[in-house]
């Protein structure tokens, strides 16, 4: 079974400090990962993703988020925070099972809340 | 269409009675997923329909839950005899056929039951 978990309930950062949002993952086999944010009243966009390759990924809005197989890690980061970075972020794990399920296995996810 | 969309957009309905959601997914898609989340929650696996291949239910709740998909287009997610604890944002995704491509999220249909 794959589970994620992410040990924050809430990250609060000023504006224009570097921010972390953290991820650990549990899988068999190789993951592909995932970060997704939820702004209020929207749907869930995608960040970016980890596959294969260079550990350090990069995303949208200036996200980079770094794969660390030993640590089973996937933080995702931003060296400057803005106010309107506030939103709940999720990270995924996907790989395929036993069953060959590909479906994601979300983080209960941490809300970001970046103070002006 | 540009995306993932999902109808009604809310819906609310009494304890005892049946839903039926829809979900439109992006055309090409062959992968289609649902998912549940309560207010304040992570999401919460439902079903996933890959192509012609059976679907994995393994998520559904109970038999009171049931998804249909028509080839590689349209789903629907039926609750039947809705009790309050059903009451949540019940999202859709679709992907194309890869583990590792991103999934693309409809709005959500925000269900409560009274």
């Amino acid at each position: 079974a794959q589970s994620v978990a992410q040990p924050e309930d809430q990250v609060n950062v000023a504006e224009g400090n570097p921010l972390t949002v953290k991820c650990t993952y549990s899988v068999s086999g190789n993951p592909y990962l995932f970060w997704y944010v939820q702004y209020p009243n929207r749907g869930l966009q995608f960040l970016l993703k980890y596959i294969t390759g260079d550990n350090l990924v990069k995303g949208s809005y200036g996200f980079e988020a770094e794969f660390n197989k030993s640590q089973t890690s996937f933080h995702l980061k931003k060296p400057s925070a803005l106010v309107s970075d506030s939103a709940l972020y999720f990270c995924a794990v996907s790989s395929v099972g036993d069953t060959g399920r590909r479906a994601l296995t979300f983080g209960s996810g941490t809300r970001l809340q970046v103070q002006p | 269409g540009a995306g993932v969309s999902q109808s009604p957009s809310n819906k609310v309905t009494e304890k005892g009675k049946d839903v039926e959601l829809r979900c439109d997914p992006i055309s090409g898609h062959t992968a289609l997923y649902w998912y549940r989340q309560r207010l304040g929650q992570g999401l919460e696996f439902l079903i996933y329909f890959q192509g012609n291949s059976a679907p994995d239910k393994s998520g559904l709740p109970s038999d009171r839950f049931s998804a249909e998909r028509t080839g590689e287009s349209v789903s629907t997610l039926t609750i039947q005899r809705t009790q309050q604890e059903d009451s949540a944002v019940y999202l859709c995704a679709s992907s194309s056929d890869s583990s590792y491509n991103e999934q693309f999220f409809g709005p959500g249909t925000r269900l409560t039951v009274l």
